[in-house]
């Protein structure tokens, strides 16, 4: 099945700094791929859908200034976390597929973010 | 996309069949049925999908009831390892772009036990 790499798998950083996550996918090429987030015994939410070549897609409530996602070939989405605060400590995870029509999704092993 | 409902938690005997039930009634002709799961601290992993016939691949196997308002997967010989949160989701056939996300509920938490 597709592989989709994402790194780190951690990382902790101090309030004010930024942290960039790197998606990759290895074995397909990914128009679109997708960032969840998910806080401890929830479920993932959906922050943004990523486009290659063109802007991301956030969903309602999640800042686009804040969460900066690249998308600028079509193995690599990176999404960068400005000016981290302890509210964003959080489990991020991508997600991408090779696009037809029925083909399931496949997701990175996720990274955990932790803001000091 | 339709929205699906399971139980919040199931326990399975180690060695036994997992059957975990999805009910997703407002399904639409074009909208595929899809399991993941997710272990503990991992990224969630694909275990199967199917339309309206029922799947079976090397991980499990997939039962969609006739009028496909419901379905089950099957994990034949569970073993510890496949203590995770099992979630379905029902997501449209399209060829990309923002259709192609999943929108994942609460999900089973599976507890095989010894």
């Amino acid at each position: 099945g597709a592989v989709v790499s994402q790194h780190p798998s951690w990382v902790i950083c101090k309030s004010g700094t930024s942290v960039k996550i790197e998606c990759r996918s290895l074995d397909f090429q990914a128009t679109t791929m997708f960032w969840y987030r998910q806080f401890p015994k929830q479920s993932l939410m959906l922050m943004a859908t990523s486009n290659e070549g063109s802007k991301a897609t956030y969903e309602q409530g999640v800042e686009k200034d804040k969460f900066l996602i690249n998308h600028a070939s079509l193995t690599l989405s990176t999404l960068t976390v400005t000016s981290a605060h302890p509210e964003d400590s959080s489990f991020y995870i991508c997600s991408g597929g090779p696009s037809s029509y029925n083909s399931p999704l496949h997701f990175g092993n996720g990274t955990r973010l932790t803001v000091t | 996309d339709a929205k699906t409902t399971q139980p919040p938690s199931m326990d399975c005997a180690e060695g036994r069949a997992a059957n975990l039930p999805c009910n997703h009634s407002t399904i639409s002709g074009n909208e595929y049925v899809y399991w993941y799961r997710q272990i503990h601290s991992q990224g969630p992993q694909y275990i199967i999908h199917g339309l309206k016939n029922n799947e079976t691949n090397e991980m499990a196997s997939l039962i969609i009831t006739e009028d496909r308002k419901s379905s089950t997967l099957i994990l034949p010989h569970a073993t510890l390892r496949d203590t995770a949160v099992y979630y379905c989701i029902v997501r449209a056939a399209g060829s990309g772009g923002s259709n192609y996300k999943l929108t994942f509920g609460k999900g089973t938490l599976l507890t095989v036990n010894p």
